[in-house]
């Protein structure tokens, strides 16, 4: 089945410092997938950060950014420079079509003052 | 703004007893989703439904039934509530066309004890 892989346990780096949160995919029901970001932020729903459904796109929101790599069946996300208020949960997902997530397992951010 | 909501926010069950976890949406969406958040697992999908009157299982489905009354409530019922079954419950509505953005209520809490 779909599944995806990223960074695991909590991510802690200080305020405007650079981030990086790695995701990887692997999709047998469909070649090329739909890829999404979403975040999570205390006491708040998931809600979408960015999505790219193009294979060798890049997408990007609020300072962040994900390209879709598909030789190799990659979407990392990184911010250049980040602030307090993006400590939250991140997750990678994918569709095949319409939109049934497969999530990754979460990473953590804490952004240090 | 499209608005999930998730009733209650927080529950105590015992073991072997009956919990219903509701999900209200005003989004219009013919799509609603219950996923299950746990340690070391991304959010994993128990039930869906592509509008009133239908439910489909998901990856997780065992235990748990669904039900869609009407566009706007989707409801997951634990008929025999075991400790295994303690996690974060996340509802989420979609549109039916492809690459759309899925919203997320903010999450139910469940304990079974």
């Amino acid at each position: 089945g779909d599944s995806v892989t990223q960074t695991e346990g909590q991510v802690t780096v200080s305020e405007s410092k650079s981030l990086i949160i790695n995701c990887t995919y692997s999709a047998t029901s469909i070649g090329y997938p739909n890829l999404f970001w979403y975040v999570r932020y205390p006491g708040e729903g998931l809600q979408l950060l960015l999505k790219v459904i193009t294979a060798g796109q890049k997408g990007s929101s609020r300072g962040f950014e994900a390209t879709y790599n598909k030789e190799a069946t990659s979407f990392h996300l990184q911010k250049a420079s980040v602030q307090e208020s993006d400590s939250a949960v991140y997750y990678c997902a994918l569709t095949p079509a319409g939109n049934k997530l497969t999530f990754g397992i979460g990473t953590r951010v804490l952004v240090r003052p | 703004e499209a608005a999930v909501t998730q009733s209650p926010r927080n529950k105590v069950a015992v073991t072997g007893g009956k919990v219903t976890l509701s999900c209200n949406q005003t989004n219009n969406h013919n799509n609603m989703y219950w996923y299950r958040q746990d340690t070391g697992h991304g959010l994993r999908l128990i039930h869906y439904s592509y509008g009133a009157g239908s439910t489909e299982k998901g990856d997780i489905p065992d235990g748990y039934k669904a039900s869609r009354p009407s566009q706007e409530n989707f409801s997951l019922i634990l008929e025999l509530a075991t400790p295994s079954q303690t996690s974060v419950y996340f509802c989420a509505s979609g549109d039916a066309r492809a690459n759309t953005e899925v919203f997320f209520g903010k999450g139910t809490r469940l304990t079974v004890v």
